[in-house]
Formats: C-alpha cells, structure tokens, sequence
C-alpha cells in the first residue's frame, strides 16, 4: 500500500459528461501530480500542486482542470469528455517539489480507469 | 528537458533466465533515476532508485540496476526470472541540471516470462 488513495476506482462516463477523480496523498506529502496513461501515449504528466498551489503543466487539455485543497487532497476535473478520454488516470505524491536525498520518489495511487462511451 | 528511452517495448525471457530491462537518460548531470513496476490493473510500484549514493543500487524482488555515467544508462537487472516478475516496467528520470523535479517516465518495457 502506497498510501496514496484514489477514487473511484472505476467510471464509465458518456460523451459530453463531466467527472471529478479525488486523489488522497500519502500523509505529510505536499506534492501531488496527476498523470494519464494510455496505450498509445504512455504515462503523461498533466499537473503538479504543491501545498494547494499549481507548480506545473504538463500535457493537460483546456477541458481538464485540477485543484488541491487545504486538507491536501486533490480532485481531477475532466468535462466535455471524448471517447479519446478514456484512459487510466494516475494521482501520485511527493514530500517536496525539490526533493533532495532520500526521499526523492512519488508514490503512486491506484489509478481510476475512466471509460467514456 | 529530461527525458529517459527504455529500449524494446516488450522483452521476453525463460523463467530461471537473466532479465536485462535496458533504460537511457539525457541530462547533462546524473538526475535521480527510478525503476518503477506496475502489475495488470494496479499502480506504480517503486523497484529502486538512485540518488548518487552508490552506482549498483540493490531493490526489492532481487532487481538491481547500476548507473552508468559514461553510457548515460540506469539499465534493471535480475539474475533468475520468476513467472510473478510478469508486468510492465517504467524507468523515471527526475531532476539534475536542466531538468525538472517533475517525474518523468519512459515508455514502459513489458516483461513477458515464459515458463
């Protein structure tokens, strides 16, 4: 167990519809990155919060957005979804943004596996 | 930006054979490197990591990677292949000059373990 929780584990969506995946972080961690896999793509960063803050953007369409809340949990948004969509989504934490030494590893939740059809 | 190539996407051995996952960074300055290991249908697991304190880094499952400045390469190794070693397996660069604190993952390399 990682210590990184997401839910729901599973969403079947249709086109069009908006979604909301929660993302936990393992505790004290104050990094949290979202990541996309797909077959053809691979595993691609969409963002980075920091201790509530956006730090980073990656390949993150217009339609998705993200927020980290006070108590550090973070929520990935996705809305006008298209079948190009479905894919696996990643949250995973860190200490810090700049880790240096040991601890330099994110951790991975379970993924939600979101389905629009 | 940095960025690491795992050669061959997917790597078929015999169980009982050498398993040898071969990963590439670009950086100017060694970053820190990871292994990671995702079984069917669950998240990303770490195997090891390397953070300069030693070139032959020891993880779990009796993988192994070395790093090698000269060759720009973190390549995973592990001497007997079980059928349980089956899965997907991501190489990650993270940092060192020029580069992002932002994890960044290869393409992935399947492991397939015949028996």
């Amino acid at each position: 167990d990682s210590g990184v929780t997401q839910t729901p584990k599973h969403l079947i969506t249709a086109t069009g519809q908006r979604v909301t995946l929660r993302c936990s972080p393992r505790s004290g961690d104050l990094s949290v990155y979202w990541y996309q896999q797909s077959l053809d793509q691979g595993l691609q960063f969409l963002i980075q919060y920091y201790n509530g803050e956006e730090r980073a953007k990656g390949n993150i369409l217009e339609r998705f957005s993200a927020q980290q809340f006070p108590d550090l949990h973070s929520e990935l948004n996705l809305s006008s979804l298209e079948l190009g969509d479905s894919a696996l989504y990643f949250c995973a934490s860190s200490a810090n943004t700049r880790d240096t030494g040991e601890n330099t590893e994110a951790f991975f939740g379970q993924g939600t596996r979101l389905t629009v059809v | 930006a940095q960025s690491v190539t795992q050669l061959g996407s997917h790597v078929s051995v015999s169980e009982g054979a050498l398993v040898l996952l071969r990963c590439n960074y670009s950086s100017s300055v060694p970053p820190y490197l990871f292994w990671y290991v995702q079984y069917p249908n669950q998240g990303l697991q770490l195997l090891l990591k390397y953070t300069s304190a030693a070139t032959l880094v020891k993880g779990i499952n009796g993988f192994e990677a070395e790093f090698k400045k000269s060759e720009t390469s973190f390549h995973l190794t592990k001497p007997s292949a079980h059928m349980s070693d089956a899965a997907e397996y991501f190489c990650a660069v993270r940092g060192g000059r020029g580069g992002s604190y932002i994890p960044t993952f290869g393409r992935g390399t399947s492991l397939i373990v015949h028996p």
